[in-house]
């Protein structure tokens, strides 16, 4: 079974611009959720979809979006990029949603904002 | 606030040693995962544990959850050289995942 799969890997930009990130979950999951991982912060949680709706939300600003697909494929935009979005941004898929559903972790996208 | 902490967040040990990490919650979940990270790479699920009392093994690895005390810990058994990396609980708070600061450890000869 193919695991959780993200595109790019590796992402550099510069402030200002505006970046999209894709993530594949595992065949038959339907719950997505994206963090950010920071030297200084550490993980913390963006944002999580289920069937299509945005079920919870993590404490960033409205510059963070996302959005998933009838295929529960899921993307993140970052848009106005500043220098403290450089970050390894992180997708997790389940079955399905709520704290029972285990997460599975994608290999990540480094973004580095220059 | 919710909040997961671990310490230490730093362990250097030696090979063949034994050792501890710590894991305290503020929420009243019954349920805490763990995750092993490589430099640069993603995070792999080591454990769920689901109930109080829960313990749970893999090779030189244990982790046991005590949801009363909101603590869980992961105990290291005669570490060897391949176990370095960084060791993240979770917290599950209503599908959002929680972490610790993460715990660096590295295990020298």
């Amino acid at each position: 079974k193919a695991g959780v799969t993200q595109t790019p890997r590796y992402l550099i930009k510069t402030r200002g611009q505006q970046v999209t990130l894709s993530c594949s979950p595992i065949s038959g999951h339907r719950s997505v959720s994206w963090y950010q991982q920071t030297p200084g912060q550490g993980l913390q949680f963006l944002f999580e979809y289920f069937s299509e709706t945005q079920r919870n939300k993590g404490n960033f600003p409205g510059r963070f979006s996302g959005r998933q697909f009838s295929n529960s494929r899921s993307e993140m935009n970052v848009s106005t990029l500043e220098l403290g979005d450089s970050a390894l941004y992180l997708c997790a898929s389940s079955l399905a949603t709520g704290g029972r559903n285990e997460q599975f972790f994608g290999p990540g996208t480094r973004l580095t904002v220059l | 606030e919710l909040k997961v902490e671990q310490n230490p967040l730093f362990l250097s040990m030696q090979e063949g040693k034994n050792y501890t990490i710590y894991c305290n919650y503020s929420t009243t979940s019954d349920r805490l995962y763990w995750y092993r990270q490589d430099p640069g790479k993603s995070l792999e699920s080591l454990f769920v544990l689901l109930s109080n009392g829960a313990v749970k093994q893999e090779g030189r690895l244990m982790a046991s959850l005590d949801t009363k005390a909101r603590l869980s810990t992961l105990h290291i058994t005669a570490a060897v050289h391949d176990l370095s990396a960084t060791y993240f609980c979770a917290d599950s708070q209503g599908g959002k995942l929680i972490f610790g600061q993460g715990t660096e450890l590295s295990v020298k000869p």
